[in-house]
């Protein structure tokens, strides 16, 4: 079985300063790790993946997050913070499957933006 | 823009009602996923087509509900004698490419009164 635990429903950063999201999984087989952001009564978009390849993965918008199985923790980061980087993150986790590939996600972190 | 649409965006309904809620891919996509989102949570997998078959059921999926995917390219869900705990933000989320890709749509909310 999979799952994803994102440790805090609320993040608040001021503008310019370094974001932090946490996010760690838990699977029985080498996993997919992503991060999707919602924007209000939107879609999800995805951010990033990790796919087995390179550990340190660079998205959009300028997040990267780094795979770090020791830990079990694929956690996001942006150096600077802007306004427009408000809204809900999700991680979730999946497994390889050249068919069926469902996404188990967390519960999600609301990332507010002060200036 | 992820080029998939869902109609109604916004379906408000009484208990007791039945709702059907579609998904239209743009893009060919073999593969198609449909979500539920309660408020606060992240979405929760329903369901997942291969074409027009229908290889995957959540156990969230009670007999109420029921998916099809004609001809392998739009999708409809339908939630029969809707009940308050219906009340969800509804995703479709067709894949595809060489990572085999979901791609959310903006999703239908569902508010059951």
């Amino acid at each position: 079985a999979q799952s994803v635990t994102q440790l805090g429903s609320h993040v608040s950063v001021s503008e310019g300063a370094l974001v932090l999201l946490r996010c760690n999984y838990s699977s029985s087989v080498p996993p997919y790790l992503f991060w999707y952001v919602q924007y209000p009564n939107q879609g999800l978009q995805l951010l990033l993946k990790y796919t087995s390849a390179a550990t340190l993965v660079k998205g959009i918008n300028g997040f990267e997050a780094e795979f770090k199985k020791s830990e079990t923790s694929f956690h996001l980061t942006k150096p600077s913070a802007h306004m427009s980087d408000a809204a809900e993150y999700f991680c979730a986790v999946s497994f390889m499957n050249t068919g069926f590939q469902k996404l188990v996600f967390g519960t999600g972190t609301r990332l507010l933006v002060s200036p | 823009d992820t080029g998939v649409s869902q109609n109604p965006r916004h379906k408000i309904t009484k208990r007791g009602q039945n709702v059907t809620f579609r998904c239209d891919p743009i893009s060919e996509h073999n593969r198609l996923y449909w979500y539920r989102q309660t408020l606060g949570q992240g979405p929760e997998f329903l369901t997942y087509f291969q074409n027009e078959a229908q290889l995957e059921k959540s156990r969230l999926l009670s007999d109420r509900f029921s998916a099809e995917r004609p001809k392998g390219s739009f999708s409809t869900l339908e939630i029969q004698r809707t009940e308050q705990g219906d009340s969800a933000m509804y995703l479709c989320c067709p894949a595809g490419g060489q990572d085999n890709e979901q791609f959310f749509g903006p999703g239908t909310r569902l508010t059951v009164l």
